[in-house]
């Protein structure tokens, strides 16, 4: 089935911390990837996508991600936190049999400052 | 704002009792999606519309619910006789291009007594 996984549950990071956020996304032929975000109160935001072409991919705030398909991995990345990144993220995909967006279970990031 | 905008934020009900939420998408797009998400989830995928024709519905979306789009613009998801189990925050979202990115709005809060 196709599906969409996230390892950590809870990440605790000091500011300034390097951040890596593991996600697995299951085969189920042509997929496009996304990573969303949601602030404390706020509704989801994409941080980025992919879709095909360059593996590395560069969003909002700093965040990227890399496509590795040997690996079925699409990783968030970002190289020193602020307190301000604490937030849920959500690794979602789209695979080419449908139009729905599969999302893993989130991962929740706290930064102490 | 042009964004996506949900109506109520909020809604408390009795078991038993019927509900009914709405949903504006961003002007332009033709595809509409609803979501459910409960705590320590992602979003689950209930149902979808082009324009004015749902195209896809999950298992999730039991017989109690339906949801429509009349005119292709604003969607309705209903729900009759409700259970505690359908306590959970209703998203809606929608997209301009298939397996493209999703823009979701903030949410219906559901609490069924």
């Amino acid at each position: 089935a196709q599906s969409v996984s996230q390892h950590n549950h809870h990440v605790i990071l000091s500011e300034a911390a390097s951040l890596e956020l593991g996600c697995n996304y299951s085969y189920g032929g042509t997929v496009n990837l996304f990573w969303y975000v949601q602030y404390p109160g706020q509704h989801l935001q994409l941080l980025l996508k992919y879709f095909s072409g360059d593996p590395l991919v560069k969003g909002i705030k700093g965040f990227e991600a890399e496509f590795i398909k040997s690996k079925f991995s699409f990783n968030l990345r970002k190289p020193s936190v602020q307190w301000s990144d604490t937030a849920e993220y959500f690794c979602a995909g789209s695979y080419s049999s449908a139009s729905k967006i599969i999302f893993g279970s989130g991962t929740r990031l706290s930064i102490r400052p | 704002d042009t964004g996506v905008s949900q109506d109520p934020r909020h809604k408390i009900t009795k078991r038993g009792q019927n509900v009914t939420f709405r949903c504006d998408p961003i002007s332009e797009h033709n595809r509409l999606y609803w979501y459910r998400q409960t705590l320590g989830q992602g979003p689950e995928f209930l149902t979808y519309f082009q324009n004015e024709a749902q195209l896809e519905k999950s298992r999730l979306l039991s017989d109690r619910f339906s949801a429509e789009r009349p005119k292709g613009s604003f969607s309705t998801l209903e729900i009759q006789r409700t259970e505690q189990g359908d306590s959970a925050m209703y998203l809606c979202a929608s997209s301009w291009r298939d397996r493209g990115e999703q823009f979701f709005g903030p949410g219906t809060r559901l609490t069924v007594l």
